[in-house]
């Protein structure tokens, strides 16, 4: 069982605040990491994905960071808006047969007005 | 368009039915899946086919069966349904492979009683 683990699993912050929040995995058999967005009622939505050490993606206020030798991945939001609010979800392929991808249980950020 | 189509997007039914969700998507992907929303929210792989093929088949109840006519589609057939069964059923596509991201279906929510 691959385990793929969030934290923190559930967040508030205000209009306007950064916040980050981590995606651990594991280091071995890494393939690629990817970040998706699961507003409330929808359906998850790709945000990024990652294969090399260091990697950095940016999309407006949004990025992510990855660390593969010490399996973590970091989203960082700038100036947190309430239509941020969703749950962020990471998913880690593995390097063997046929890529697997397992989910993390996902943070959900609530921005508050 | 939709890309992704799920139907039906609501199925209550008894325990001890058989019911089956039918899944579609029009982006030319080789792979398909089916995840579970368990009640913690966690979306759990099920099962995946690649090009009609299965690939990946967790550890889930034979009363689970999917059908994959053709690489469009993947159905999933449940027989004697239990009240565990309750959750919502996401259906997903993407090109072979755990770099490419995966676009989900608007999902199935299933209510046994």
């Amino acid at each position: 069982i691959l385990n793929v683990e969030q934290s923190p699993q559930s967040l508030h912050v205000q209009e306007g605040d950064s916040t980050n929040f981590t995606c651990s995995f594991p280091s071995s058999n890494f393939y690629a990491l990817h970040w998706y967005r699961w507003e409330t009622a929808k359906s998850p939505e790709a945000l990024f994905v990652m294969t090399l050490n260091g990697d950095e993606k940016k999309k407006g206020r949004i990025s992510a960071t990855l660390n593969t030798k010490e399996g973590y991945s970091y989203l960082y939001i700038k100036g947190s808006q309430p239509e941020d609010s969703a749950t962020y979800l990471c998913a880690f392929a593995n390097s063997g047969g046929y890529q697997k991808v397992t989910f993390g249980i996902g943070t959900k950020l609530q921005v508050i007005p | 368009d939709t890309a992704v189509s799920q139907t039906p997007k609501y199925l209550v039914t008894q325990m001890g039915n058989d019911k089956s969700i039918k899944c579609e998507q029009n982006l030319g992907h080789d792979t398909m899946y089916w995840y579970k929303q368990d009640s913690k929210k966690f979306l759990k792989i099920m099962f995946s086919y690649n090009n009609k093929e299965l690939i990946i088949n967790e550890t889930v109840p034979n009363r689970f069966s999917p059908k994959s006519p053709d690489k469009a589609h993947l159905n999933l057939h449940i027989n004697s349904l239990e009240l565990g069964d309750s959750a919502v059923y996401f259906c997903a596509s993407s090109p072979f492979g755990g770099y490419y991201e995966q676009y989900f279906g608007p999902g199935t929510r299933l209510t046994v009683t």
